[in-house]
């Protein structure tokens, strides 16, 4: 198994132009999550999902937008990208409260 | 409002040693504790948890405290390696929170000098 996936890796954006974060997980958990990560500071939840179909706030979700169309996918997007969102974005799986596998983790910065 | 939270920020070990790494909780509603392992540029790895049912837990070289009464989890790594140098960051999930939430504390960084 993979486990979790993400892609793209690394991403230069300017400010205002959009793109999508797909994370991707190949254990069948039921819940997923976004979290960003900025330096000196432990993972903030963004977006996440209980169930395909389904998604809910998390504690910083402002600017960001996301789907889960298939239960293996969870899709982050940035519509309007701000410099205040250069950060390190991770996806994290899980099946049902029993801890989160994360991903790789994607390096974005926006200029 | 109440987080979880790390006393040291830097935790320097002399390879062979044993590190003890503590993490402060002031949610006394939290029932479930994960410790997790960082590398550099690589994504939080799951290392050991703990339900709130249990005061200690062992895993391989690691061994997980919970002492509910002071709030307060400690990972211990047994005989540290170069290889265990990294952030350690310990999260909780707060009970009735069924969607698996975590709040994660800061990081405590593990550096192991040979």
């Amino acid at each position: 198994n993979a486990g979790v996936t993400q892609t793209p890796k690394f991403r230069v954006l300017k400010t205002g132009q959009s793109m999508t974060l797909l994370c991707a997980q190949d254990m069948n958990h039921e819940y997923m999550y976004w979290y960003r990560q900025d330096p000196g500071m432990g993972l903030r939840l963004i977006h996440y999902s209980v169930g395909e179909g389904t998604t809910a706030k998390g504690e910083v979700p402002d600017g960001y937008n996301v789907s889960r169309l298939k239960k293996q996918n969870f899709l982050l997007g940035l519509e309007s990208a701000a410099p205040s969102q250069t950060s390190v974005y991770f996806c994290a799986s899980s099946p049902r409260s029993w801890g989160q596998y994360f991903g790789p983790g994607t390096r974005l910065t926006v200029l | 409002g109440e987080s979880v939270g790390l006393h040291l920020p830097t935790l320097s070990v002399q390879e062979g040693d044993n590190s003890i790494i503590n993490c402060a909780y002031s949610n006394s509603a939290s029932d479930y504790f994960i410790w997790y392992k960082q590398e550099s540029g690589k994504g939080p790895q799951f290392i050991i948890d703990i339900r709130s049912n249990m005061d200690k837990r062992q895993g391989q070289r690691v061994t997980v405290l919970l002492n509910k009464t002071v709030k307060h989890l400690s990972l211990q790594i047994a005989a540290t390696q170069p290889g265990d140098s990294a952030v350690y960051f310990c999260a909780e999930n707060p009970r009735g929170d069924s969607w698996g939430k975590l709040q994660f504390g800061a990081g405590t960084q593990v550096v192991v000098t040979p």
